[in-house]
């Protein structure tokens, strides 16, 4: 069965940075993109970006341009979301998603991680 | 980038029918998929396409659209319904490759 599982619950500085791993399991990983959605104490989703497991291509939420790097190692299925230069509205819980991909473009999100928790604060 | 509106809460009589909507410029262009998140816990994906549900969805789930907008329909809702609902599309200005999700609606079952 098709499995994300995150790495565990982050506590960082403001200014800091925060590497968050998700690790796929059950379907062959380059067929498809990872997206990152974050979302903050009772907020709603937010977007951050997405990778093609395929290629390495990225596309990143213009709000987050220059704060964040997606990579995927293919050798091991795993996805890596870093965010740079951490401020306290970062604080949020972070999710990485399956994402359908269809002719180079993305369609839907199909299986979620469970989610890993960053905090910011001093 | 594009946006998307929904409704911030509704709700529904135990069995009775609810649609959540969710318009936007985007929609004119892309279908919507539509999530259920319940407290505490990850997203779930219930409806994408033009009106597909995944394996193991209650078929009392189903989509549609409209111009620009897209409604999602539980039609005899479960007290187990009672969640946030999010729609999302592809952003359909600047970022062409960008996804958008709507702001989400909480959903009460009375």
């Amino acid at each position: 069965q098709v499995q994300l599982v995150q790495s565990g619950a982050e506590v960082k500085k403001p200014g800091a940075s925060v590497k968050v791993s998700c690790k796929a399991s059950g379907y062959t990983f380059t067929s498809y993109g990872i997206s990152w959605v974050r979302q903050a104490p009772g907020q709603g989703l937010e977007w951050m970006g997405w990778i093609s497991a395929y290629n390495g291509n990225t596309n990143y939420a213009q709000k987050l341009q220059g704060r964040v790097t997606m990579t995927t190692d293919t050798s091991t299925s795993t996805a890596y979301m870093e965010l740079r230069s951490l401020r306290s509205d970062d604080t949020a819980v972070y999710y990485c998603a399956r994402l359908v991909v269809v002719a180079a473009t993305p369609d839907y999100f199909d299986y979620w991680g469970q989610g890993t928790l960053v905090t910011v604060s001093s | 980038s594009s946006e998307l509106t929904q409704d911030p809460a509704v709700s529904v009589a135990l069995g009775q029918t609810v649609r959540i909507t969710c318009q936007g410029d985007s929609l004119r262009s892309y279908y919507a998929s539509w999530y259920q998140q319940k407290p505490g816990q990850a997203p779930v994906l219930v409806i994408y396409g033009k009106n597909n549900r995944p394996s193991g969805i209650p078929d009392r789930f189903s989509g549609s659209s409209s111009g620009n907008t897209a409604s999602l329909t539980i039609t005899g809702a479960q007290a187990e319904d009672e969640a946030d609902y999010y729609c999302n599309s592809r952003d359909s200005s600047g970022n062409h490759l960008g996804v958008v999700f709507g702001g989400g609606t909480k959903l009460t079952v009375l």
